[in-house]
């Protein structure tokens, strides 16, 4: 079945640093979503990325769409402390328009 | 403003219980899904539904029924609890994008 990989699992920085997340389908996905999780909350969307090579901004976020259509990322600039919380990538691949298929999400923790 | 509800955010059963989870969506939609979500594993879907009386297996069923008999409401059944269903368990709705609940912690004794 379709698999969605994300890495890193963890990511500690400090703040103002960047940071970066990728994902990875093992099919070619219809379109894919961001989800945040805060910690104790529950996930939220963000954004939806639909075209190959899509790139979408939210204020220091980067949401970027592969050309394949098999890969993404979320890049965030100067981070902060409101930016802790876990960031999943999920996917509709072409055979299903229900099953959304989520990554393992990578928690990312900000030192003041 | 959305909403989606979860019965409990916390509960305590023991093993062999019959254990009922409800999620009611003020959205008006058709999909709703469950999920448990537990450490280092992400989120884990369990059973789906697309309409009223109609739902599909996830990736985790076993040990696990649901019920879909109004369209804003989704229950997950646990038949007889087991302490490996000790998990949080999350609820969405969607229409493309999923809207969560606050989640239900349940341990099981």
């Amino acid at each position: 079945g379709q698999q969605v990989m994300q890495i890193p699992q963890y990511q500690h920085v400090q703040e103002g640093e960047d940071f970066t997340t990728y994902c990875n389908s093992s099919t070619t996905l219809s379109n894919i979503q961001w989800y945040k999780q805060r910690p104790g909350g529950h996930p939220v969307f963000l954004i939806q990325l639909v075209k190959s090579g899509e790139v979408k901004k939210q204020k220091r976020l980067t949401f970027q769409f592969g050309e394949a259509k098999k890969n993404s990322s979320l890049h965030i600039t100067a981070t902060q402390t409101t930016d802790v919380g876990t960031y999943f990538c999920a996917g509709y691949s072409g055979g299903s328009n229900y099953k959304l298929t989520f990554g393992k999400g990578t928690l990312l923790t900000v030192n003041p | 403003d959305v909403k989606v509800t979860q019965s409990s955010r916390y509960l305590v059963k023991r093993t062999g219980e019959k254990v009922f989870l409800e999620c009611v969506q003020d959205m008006d939609h058709e999909n709703m899904f469950w999920y448990r979500q537990d450490p280092g594993l992400g989120l884990r879907l369990i059973y789906f539904s697309y309409d009223v009386k109609m739902k599909e297996k996830g990736d985790i069923p076993e040990g696990y029924s649901v019920s879909r008999e109004k369209k804003e409401r989704f229950s997950l059944i646990l038949e007889s609890a087991s302490t490996n269903q000790t998990s949080m368990y999350l609820c969405a709705s969607s229409f493309g994008i999923q809207f969560f609940g606050p989640g239900t912690r349940l341990t099981v004794l």
